[in-house]
């Protein structure tokens, strides 16, 4: 039962354009959204989240959006960088005493010069 | 550097090998989460310590993985007898521990295990 899903598994974007990342997720009691970047043989970089009470949340180059009627968030980076090329993953959480994370899968961007 | 910090990063072992892993978390963090990441998948809650008491254990951890967090700073996470499948990416990541407040986790570079 995959609650949070990453239908793209790679995307590649060039230099100075944006790129534009997909996650759905099923559960409707998750109420914070995050995205990791992860780089090979690294652990996982927190870049950005976002409350089930907001729509849009911007921090310099990375945005992320929630649709909760859709249970689908993105993250919009631009202008995109060679540096910005790694995996991305989308987590969830529910709230409540735990606030375990639950992942995707991932998507690897590609970002040419 | 005050990040989450993670030892050893690599381990070889071979199967029926006891492996133990440390994890010590950022200072003022009341909560350490344990993850296992597999190649092609994300991160898989394992377990998790609320201050030195474990408060939640994936049906991922079967009977031979014990985890601990002593004083409630760092952790331990032991796989005993250690097969095949359990090789991947052990992920610690800790967070402030506010109750009732959304929280975001911060992780460790990771100890990757490798079971021959």
């Amino acid at each position: 039962d995959q609650q949070v899903k990453q239908n793209s598994p790679s995307l590649s974007v060039q230099e100075g354009r944006i790129s534009i990342l997909n996650c759905d997720y099923t559960n409707s009691m998750f109420d914070y959204f995050l995205w990791y970047k992860k780089y090979p043989a690294e652990g996982p970089t927190f870049l950005i989240s976002i409350s089930s009470i907001k729509d849009k949340n911007e921090d310099g180059r990375f945005t992320v959006f929630l649709n909760k009627s859709a249970k689908h968030l993105s993250l919009h980076i631009v202008p995109s960088q060679p540096g910005d090329s790694a995996v991305y993953f989308c987590a969830a959480s529910g709230g409540g005493a735990t606030n375990k994370l639950i992942f995707g899968t991932g998507t690897l961007l590609a970002v040419q010069p | 550097d005050t990040g989450v910090s993670q030892d050893p990063r690599h381990k070889i072992t071979k199967r029926g090998q006891n492996v133990t892993f440390r994890c010590d978390p950022i200072s003022e963090h009341n909560r350490l989460y344990w993850y296992r990441q597999t190649l092609g998948q994300g991160p898989e809650f394992l377990t998790y310590f609320q201050n030195e008491a474990q408060l939640e254990k994936s049906r991922l951890l079967s009977d031979r993985f014990s985890a601990e967090r002593p004083k409630g700073s760092f952790s331990t996470l032991e796989i005993q007898r250690t097969e095949q499948g359990d090789s991947a990416m052990y992920l610690c990541a800790s967070s402030l521990g506010l109750v009732n407040l959304q929280e975001t986790q911060y992780f460790g570079p990771g100890t990757r295990l490798l079971v021959l």
